[in-house]
């Protein structure tokens, strides 16, 4: 059965640097999202994707974030100058459309060590 | 903005109880609603998505509900096993926005 996949199963790093996590969406999705959860908190959506182009974010995701699908296949978040706040297990997220039966599909996170 | 509250936070029953875990929402212009599973440290499973349009949704031992005009689902899983010890979620897309709120969860343990 396809999955999404996430590399790696675990970062750290220290405060200040860059981070990229990779995704692989299910082939045939057109909607890619990522998610965050901060250690004992709720599942907070950080931004979708579609056709290349951001279709929504939230308030979460200011400009120390910023995601791109490089290729046909890895879609990446990109967090720049972590804090140690940015600590938290990252989810991607794909769906292969926006109706209201489509479900979103998970990968089994990124977990971000921020030092 | 849409609430989500999931009732109770954790539940330990003994293996083989039928049981029934609660999520209620504020806003009833919902768009759709996804139980997951989350097992600790790892990703979500998505378990049933609800339509807006629909009242029920089945699979295996799982029955989820939904009741727009009182802002409530419910997840009922018969029989329990060992096995289903997790959080399960709910998650609401509401408000013209595919976009899901989650719940905080409740935190299941079925002991033998």
């Amino acid at each position: 059965e396809p999955e999404v996949t996430q590399t790696p199963s675990h970062q750290v790093t220290q405060m200040g640097q860059e981070v990229i996590l990779r995704c692989v969406p299910i082939s045939n999705h057109l909607y890619f999202y990522w998610y965050r959860q901060i250690l004992g908190q709720k599942v907070e959506f950080l931004v979708s994707f579609y056709n290349n182009e951001i279709s929504e974010k939230s308030e979460i995701f200011d400009d120390q974030f910023s995601v791109e699908r490089p290729d046909g296949s890895n879609f990446t978040l990109k967090i720049r100058s972590t804090k140690l706040e940015d600590s938290a297990m990252y989810f991607c997220a794909s769906s292969p459309g926006l109706a209201s039966h489509d479900e979103q599909f998970f990968g089994p996170g990124t977990r971000l060590t921020v030092l | 903005k849409q609430e989500v509250t999931q009732i109770p936070a954790a539940l330990s029953v003994p293996e083989g109880e039928n049981l029934v875990l609660n999520c209620s929402f504020t806003d009833s212009a919902i768009y759709n609603l996804q139980w997951f599973r989350q097992d600790p440290g790892k990703g979500l499973t998505s378990l049933l998505l609800i339509q807006s349009s629909q009242r029920e949704q089945t699979s295996g031992r799982l029955n989820a509900s939904l009741d727009k005009s009182s802002g409530r689902s419910t997840l009922y899983i018969a029989a329990s096993q060992p096995g289903d010890s997790a959080t399960y979620l709910c998650a609401v897309s509401s408000g013209g926005s595919y976009i899901p709120t989650f719940g905080r969860g409740t935190s299941l343990i079925v002991h033998p």
